[in-house]
């Protein structure tokens, strides 16, 4: 059975204060770990999809890496727009992309 | 580009009834799947649909049900409600790449049910 799980269950960070996101899965035969971001009582919006070990995506301040085992979300020198639950997929042989809990991040001014 | 839609945006039904949410996926996507967000809880997968037909479904019971048209649109039926049902229901439309590779699935803004 497909499983992912994301830690810390929340992050409170300081404006500019970085700090990272982990996300272990354990899946047959990955086929693309997703990143989401969602707004309270909002859909997800996706961010970033990552395949092989090895591979980095950046956009603005949120950078996403990938090894075998997990997947980190890096954010540098947060805002407080960038508060919202963070949520990491993985998609293995099921085809069913699993989520994991998500990572409740607060970036205070 | 449209992303997916959803409606309603906020449904209310009591506790017995039966519910229909809708869903339309983003031009050129024929994977539909459908999630249950309950508060505090993580998306919990109900059903996947392509190509107008079930390839998959999660841990419900079987009054979750839902089929896809051929425009790929897709609707959600829950059968006799019950309180737990309540939760944010969410769609999310996707297109199969090559053998190796998987695009990622977007998602709608979701429809908010409410069981009294």
């Amino acid at each position: 059975e497909d499983q992912v799980t994301q830690s810390p269950e929340a992050l409170r960070l300081q404006e500019g204060e970085s700090s990272s996101l982990n996300c272990s899965y354990t899946v047959s035969g990955l086929r693309g770990l997703f990143w989401y971001r969602q707004d309270p009582g909002k859909g997800p919006e996706f961010l970033f999809t990552l395949y092989s070990a090895g591979e980095e995506k950046e956009k603005e301040r949120l950078k996403a890496t990938l090894t075998k085992k997990e997947s980190f979300l890096h954010i540098t020198a947060p805002k407080p727009e960038d508060s919202a639950t963070y949520l990491c997929a993985a998609r293995g042989g099921s085809y069913i992309p699993t989520f994991g809990r998500g990572t409740s991040l607060i970036v205070h001014p | 580009e449209a992303g997916v839609t959803q409606s309603p945006t906020h449904l209310i039904k009591t506790r017995g009834q039966q519910a229909t949410l809708r869903c339309s996926p983003i031009s050129g996507h024929t994977s539909v799947y459908w999630y249950q967000q309950a508060l505090g809880l993580g998306l919990q997968f109900l059903l996947w649909y392509d190509e107008g037909e079930e390839r998959n479904r999660g841990n419900f019971p079987p009054r979750f049900s839902g089929r896809q048209f051929p425009n790929y649109s897709s609707e959600l039926n829950v059968n006799a409600l019950e309180l737990e049902d309540s939760a944010l229901y969410l769609c999310a439309s996707g297109r199969e790449g090559n053998l190796l590779e998987y695009t990622e699935a977007f998602f709608g803004q979701g429809t908010r049910l409410t069981v009294v």
